[in-house]
């Protein structure tokens, strides 16, 4: 079964370290999000990219960087980690850049800088 | 700025009886419109939809009002059950801008058996 992964599930970083968070999608999706869950905000979009090679800044993209050098995969680096960067992040992939497509999330990784 | 509103973070209801979730939008651009279920520690899931040109969407005990002219929707579930006690997030997006979707903030739902 398709599916998408995040990895790792838990991630405990100390302050001024780089991160990186894996993704993997099994859909051969071309369109694929990253966003960040915290109380009383919701889910925010970080970045997003629409197909290889194409990367976009969403609502809260500063401090975070991503790159697509293949369809599954969109990892997500904290360059400099901050404790303003402890939260749940959560990938997800749909397929098309049409509006009417809903969006598969992975399971989350729990980040947690000290 | 939330684009995206959901004004009650929880929720409470018998099991049985009807769960009444709420949500509000100020982007008159939007033209389509999801709610996803969250329980710990997993990653949301697609529950329903609903796109501008309709003002409802039924499947099975779940149904999606969309008040256009009041930018609000509403997700009804009928009967409610234990089961459905999870946070429920609903999203928003505008063709114009691909398939970004817009978030609220959540509301957490508790089925009291």
């Amino acid at each position: 079964d398709a599916e998408i992964t995040q990895s790792p599930r838990h991630k405990i970083t100390e302050t001024g370290r780089q991160v990186t968070l894996a993704c993997h999608q099994t859909w051969n999706h071309n369109n694929m999000f990253w966003y960040r869950q915290d109380l009383g905000h919701g889910l925010r979009l970080i970045h997003y990219s629409y197909g290889v090679q194409d990367t976009n800044k969403g609502e809260v993209s500063d401090g975070y960087s991503v790159s697509r050098s293949n369809t599954e995969d969109l990892p997500l680096t904290l360059e400099s980690a901050a404790s303003s960067q402890t939260s749940v992040y959560f990938c997800a992939s749909s397929e098309s850049r049409g509006t009417y497509n809903e969006q598969f999330f992975g399971p989350g990784t729990r980040l947690t800088v000290l | 700025d939330q684009q995206v509103k959901q004004n009650s973070p929880s929720l409470s209801v018998q099991e049985g009886r009807i769960s009444i979730l709420n949500c509000d939008y100020t982007n008159s651009m939007f033209d389509y419109f999801l709610w996803y279920k969250k329980y710990p520690a997993e990653g949301p899931t697609f529950l329903i939809s609903i796109s501008s040109i309709k003002d409802k969407n039924e499947d099975g005990r779940f149904t999606v009002f969309l008040n256009k002219s009041a930018k609000h929707l509403s997700l009804h579930i009928v009967p409610s059950q234990p089961g459905d006690s999870a946070v429920y997030f609903c999203a928003a997006s505008a063709f114009e801008t691909g398939n970004q979707f817009y978030f609220g903030t959540g509301t957490s739902l508790t089925v009291i058996p």
